[in-house]
């Protein structure tokens, strides 16, 4: 089965710091990477994915993931931390089930706090 | 786009009752999915629908659960003789078809058994 770890607990960064949420992952074949974030009581909103092309892939919110291969990672980005971007991150990888199942397999999720 | 729909937000019961879940995709989105977030975890999957056929469902979905999508729009989830390890927050998510499109998921449903 596909999966992705995310080996970080909790991400501490000051407001207008540059934010990095790690994840790495573990595939067979080509993976179908996506970064989901989650505030309180709330379900999962999508960031961005990469499926092909550039290693690069600019998201919502102004988010952005790399993509790389040689070091199987997907860390997710952003150049000026907000304080309303602490939240809960999830990376997911689509773990292809039977009939065309895109079922997805989720990290445990970091927690980012971004202090004022 | 109205987003995933979820009722109820909160359901708390006592251990051994029904409960049943609904959830409203998007309404253009043929495939429907279900999944399981427990307290400092990433969801887990439960069942997958296109349109009206139930065409996967994890090993975490005992006999208990049955869930269903019967004119391949609204989908209900239903979990008989709750048990205390059932208390989670219960995801519903939908998509379009296509191998890379995202799933977009609603608020949930937290379930708490007493």
């Amino acid at each position: 089965a596909q999966s992705v770890a995310q080996p970080e607990d909790q991400v501490n960064v000051a407001e207008g710091n540059p934010l990095t949420v790690k994840c790495t992952y573990s595939v067979s074949g080509n993976p179908y990477l996506f970064w989901y974030v989650q505030y309180p009581n709330r379900g999962l909103q999508f960031l961005l994915k990469y499926i092909t092309g550039d290693n690069l892939v600019k998201g919502s919110y102004g988010f952005e993931a790399e993509f790389n291969k040689s070091q199987t990672s997907f860390h997710l980005k952003k150049p000026s931390a907000l304080v309303s971007d602490s939240a809960l991150y999830f990376c997911a990888v689509r773990d292809m089930g039977v009939s065309g199942n895109n079922r997805l397999a989720f990290g445990k999720g970091n927690q980012v706090v971004v202090i004022p | 786009d109205t987003g995933v729909s979820q009722d109820p937000r909160h359901k708390i019961t006592k251990r051994g009752q029904n409960v049943t879940f609904r959830c409203d995709p998007i309404s253009e989105h043929n495939r429907l999915y279900w999944y399981r977030q427990t307290l400092g975890q990433g969801p887990e999957f439960l069942t997958y629908f296109q349109n009206e056929a139930q065409l996967e469902k994890s090993r975490l979905l005992s006999d208990r659960f049955s869930a269903e999508r019967p004119k391949g729009s609204f989908s209900t989830l239903e979990i008989q003789r709750t048990e205390q390890g059932d208390s989670a927050m219960y995801l519903c998510a939908s998509s379009e078809d296509g191998s890379n499109q995202p799933q977009h998921f609603g608020d949930g449903t937290r379930l708490s058994i007493l």
